[in-house]
């Protein structure tokens, strides 16, 4: 199994409130990726990576920002949470870009 | 943009029937990628199959083939002879090789798949 690791695996916080998911790879990859899943949505991407300090937007970045300084870590912020970002959040990785994802374990939050 | 369609919200199967859960895509760009993750209730995703478009044939793992009909734009699963373990959510899965494919995997929304002893 690719070693990615997500911390915390499950948090709930109050609206309003930053809030800072990290995941952590001991793979070397150069690709990273949050996605976040929703019921009849699927998995959707929320910003990607392609080297330290090389991050982009995905489909749903509206509200997140990211950071990598390192490459084996990569760290998703919701600088004011929301209740529409209650979501299980989900870390990837890619050796290659285009090629198939690792994923981490997931992280439940839920902001009330 | 691309664009994937799972268009079985749930299905219900027999245990060791055969199972073919559709998949069919949108690009405009010759070179790209197709992938099946299987998600059991436990949660995490599992690569199950990888497709490139170029490829002349159709990839198989196991006790999984992916039908792959170009010209149609679907990449089906099939998975011969189920099993009560196969019960699970299944995601079709697309990138594009413009780019370096560095912006991952465009996800469908999913098919439940339950199996039925």
């Amino acid at each position: 199994d690719a070693g990615i690791t997500q911390s915390p695996r499950h948090k709930v916080t109050e609206t309003g409130t930053p809030v800072t998911l990290r995941c952590h790879q001991t793979e070397n990859h150069r690709y990273m990726y949050w996605y976040r899943q929703d019921p009849g949505h699927g998995l959707r991407l929320i910003h990607y990576s392609y080297g330290v300090k090389d991050t982009d937007k995905g489909e749903v970045s509206d509200g997140y920002s990211v950071s990598r300084s390192k490459t084996e870590d990569f760290l998703l912020t919701l600088e004011s949470a929301t209740s529409s970002q209650t979501s299980v959040y989900f870390c990837a990785i890619s050796r290659q870009g285009g090629e198939k994802l690792f994923f981490g374990s997931g992280t439940q939050l839920s902001v009330l | 943009a691309q664009k994937i369609t799972q268009t079985q919200p749930g299905m219900f199967v027999q245990e060791k029937e055969a199972v073919t859960l559709d998949c069919t895509y949108d690009t405009s760009d010759p070179s790209y990628g197709l992938f099946w993750y299987k998600q059991p209730s436990s949660g995490e995703m599992i690569f199950l199959i990888y497709q490139g478009s170029y490829d002349q044939q159709n990839a198989t793992e196991g006790r999984y083939s992916l039908n792959f009909q170009k010209a149609r734009k679907s990449a089906n699963l099939v998975i011969s002879a189920s099993q009560l373990g196969d019960s699970a959510m299944y995601f079709c899965a697309m990138s594009l090789k413009a780019g370096g494919g560095a912006d991952g995997l465009t996800f469908g929304k999913g098919t439940h798949l339950i199996i039925q002893p």
